[in-house]
């Protein structure tokens, strides 16, 4: 079964440190891999994705995701986290027609 | 504010009902994707129409169906409503029939069948 997976429900950092939200994915072929975030209460914003090319990808925020087709990762990442940046973030993969999201991992950003 | 508006924003209705969710696109744009977001299930895409058209067609059961109008507006219609229907339900659009296209989403409908 294809699926998405992020392996972690929450991730916690302090202000300042870097941050990696991983992923990793089951979908066959070249699937398309892109990253989203969620604010309470709000639907879901676009931060990043990564169709071919360079395996480092930058997106909004200062976001970046890089990708690893050995380990079938997307790893999000941030050099600096703020406490703006706590959300859910979400993954996913899109290949033949579909769309498959991971569980989501909620991320919490101290000051 | 992604442009793209969803109503009504909470509904509650019974089981065995039928609701009409309802999504109007960003300017412009002529795709428009449903979601649905549950505790159980976690984000699942639904079903895609570009320009009126039906594009694509994910975990969408079959009590559920949608429709894109030639003002490209969309609705998500959902029949003999379940208890497990119970989710936030998201439309997003774009601006072609490419998925890789950003997908900019609407607030949601936040759904409660009782």
């Amino acid at each position: 079964a294809q699926s998405v997976a992020q392996p972690e429900d929450q991730v916690n950092v302090a202000e300042g440190n870097p941050l990696t939200v991983k992923c990793t994915y089951s979908v066959s072929g070249n699937p398309y891999l892109f990253w989203y975030v969620q604010y309470p209460n709000r639907g879901l914003q676009f931060l990043l994705k990564y169709i071919t090319g360079d395996n480092l990808v930058k997106g909004s925020y200062g976001f970046e995701a890089e990708f690893n087709k050995s380990q079938t990762s997307f790893h999000l990442k941030k050099p600096s986290a703020l406490v703006s940046d706590s959300a859910l973030y979400f993954c996913a993969a899109y290949n033949f027609n579909k769309f498959y999201f991971g569980s989501g991992t909620k991320l919490n950003v101290k000051p | 504010d992604s442009g793209v508006t969803q109503t009504p924003k909470h509904l509650i209705t019974a089981t065995g009902q039928r609701v009409t969710l309802r999504c109007s696109p960003r300017s412009g744009d002529l795709s428009v994707y449903w979601y649905q977001q549950s505790l159980d299930q976690g984000l699942q895409f639904l079903i895609q129409y570009y320009n009126g058209e039906e594009r694509a067609k994910g975990n969408i059961l079959e009590r559920f169906s949608a429709q894109q109008f030639p003002d490209l507006h969309s609705e998500l219609n959902l029949s003999s409503l379940e208890l497990g229907d119970s989710a936030l339900y998201f439309c997003a659009s774009s601006s072609s029939d490419t998925r890789t296209d950003t997908q900019y989403f609407g607030p949601g409908t936040r759904l409660t069948v009782l």
